[in-house]
């Protein structure tokens, strides 16, 4: 089973802050890799597959990068709206596995 | 639109067994393969079970393997999930999510989930 570590665990930042978060996996996953953003109460939403293409109507302020074992979330101009928990995924090798998750929070 | 529906979830004692079931509209159900996924509260998220678009291929996670059952019928648009000899440890949300396509197996739609409660 393929081990996602997302770091770091919790991010605190401010709106209009550029935000980087980070995904590493035991082994290469080559670009089947996703990020999912959850809000309280709310199922997860798609935001980046193919490690770099963003989904259906996901603003451009975000960016996915990496292939193999290193990923990246990068988040250029934080809105209010995007303080959430963000979890990366890989959809490579059965079972599909999922980091633990970074608590992107308002500072 | 794309909508799945979660049903079925509830409080089950331990040893127990419950079906949940997923309602899919807004696409052409019988052509995606579909997942479980669950999240234990204030927990991340973990795959369950998968299965083909036609049923003829099923996967599960070691910690349901044995126990839990997916299936589908297209004709009625609908997923399933059948758990029994539930535990504790089983207690989460599930969630229903469809794959985005064959070759690219990233969920492009989840559902709102089923809170399952395993308790005595």
């Amino acid at each position: 089973e393929i081990v996602l570590t997302q770091s770091p665990g919790t991010l605190s930042l401010s709106p209009g802050e550029r935000g980087t978060l980070s995904c590493r996996a035991s082994q290469s996953v080559s670009s089947y890799f996703a990020w999912y953003q959850q809000k309280p109460g709310q199922a997860p939403r798609l935001l980046i597959y193919g490690a770099s293409s963003r989904a259906t109507g996901i603003p451009d302020r975000f960016s996915g990068s990496g292939s193999g074992t290193d990923f990246t979330l990068t988040i250029s101009r934080l809105e209010p709206e995007d303080f959430a928990v963000y979890y990366c995924q890989q959809y490579g090798s059965l079972p599909y596995t999922f980091g633990q998750g970074t608590k992107l929070e308002i500072k | 639109e794309v909508q799945l529906v979660e049903s079925g979830g509830g409080l089950v004692q331990p040893g127990g067994s419950l079906r949940l079931s997923c309602s899919a509209s807004g696409f052409t159900f019988s052509s995606y393969p579909m997942d479980w996924v669950r999240q234990a509260p204030g927990k991340g998220l973990e795959y369950v079970s998968g299965i083909r678009y036609n049923g003829g291929f099923t996967y599960y996670a070691d910690s349901v393997k044995g126990r839990f059952s997916i299936s589908r019928d297209n004709s009625k648009n609908t997923l399933y999930l059948q758990m029994s000899s539930l535990r504790p440890e089983d207690t989460a949300v599930y969630y229903c999510v469809k794959k985005y396509a064959t070759g690219s197996y990233h969920y492009d739609f989840w559902g709102q989930g089923t809170l399952v409660t395993v308790s005595s």
